[in-house]
């Protein structure tokens, strides 16, 4: 049973950058395939984009290219996100997400407990 | 990209009575070559993460009660619950795992008690 870890709420200031962690535990983290997925209040789910820790190659939604950027630490099996240039609408839940598959794109059978990012000046 | 729409944006159903959540792709999500539906049907409550319920459009995730069914193919699709329990007050969002996962889900349609 795969089981996803996410770092603690955060609170931030237009402009600055966050960085949260994923980690995973239960399986292989090589074999996985992490996605990143938000939610601003009251509003649907938003694929940011994801990795595939064996090869080291993310991809990002058009959206967010430029922005954010995903990477893994395998040693501790786990993955990050890192979104830059915070503006007042990134204000959401983050997920962690990744499924049985070593493919972005599946379904999502286990997921992170969500972190809460708040840009507010 | 393909887009995905859900009807309606909110549902209310008296407990014990059949609820039904409509889901269109702008593309066809079928892959021809294993005729499989490349659709996914997730269940949020408030304060948690989604929880996957159906894949491969109409296969319930394990331990996922039998009162949720999904059906359809090709681009409309839908997810039955048979008998509505209190339980199942929840955001549904449908997920296409077809292609690039940009756009991938709907928008979600909200189920009350009525």
């Amino acid at each position: 049973q795969v089981q996803l870890v996410q770092s603690g709420a955060e609170v931030k200031k237009p402009g600055s950058s966050v960085k949260v962690s994923c980690k995973a535990s239960g399986g292989t983290f090589s074999s996985y395939a992490i996605s990143w997925v938000r939610q601003a209040p009251g509003q649907g789910l938003e694929w940011m984009g994801g990795i595939i820790p064996i090869f080291s190659t993310a991809k990002y939604a058009q959206k967010f290219q430029g922005r954010v950027t995903i990477t893994t630490d395998e040693s501790t099996s786990t993955a990050y996100m890192e979104l830059s240039s915070l503006r007042s609408d990134d204000t959401a839940v983050y997920y962690c997400a990744t499924g049985t598959e070593q493919l972005l794109v599946q379904p999502y059978v286990y997921w992170g407990q969500g972190t809460l990012v708040t840009v507010s000046s | 990209d393909i887009v995905m729409t859900q009807s309606p944006d909110s549902l209310a159903v008296s407990l014990g009575e059949r609820a039904t959540i409509n889901c269109k792709s702008s593309q066809s999500v079928l892959y021809s070559s294993n005729n499989n539906n490349y659709l996914a049907w997730y269940q949020q409550k408030p304060g948690q993460p989604p929880k996957l319920l159906i894949y491969w459009a109409s296969t319930r995730e394990s331990g996922v009660p039998d009162r949720f069914s999904g059906s359809g193919s090709g681009t409309d699709f839908t997810l039955t619950i048979s008998s509505l329990q209190a339980e199942d007050v929840a955001v549904y969002y449908c997920q296409q795992y077809y292609s690039t996962p940009q756009y991938s889900f709907g928008q979600g349609t909200k189920l009350e008690i009525k």
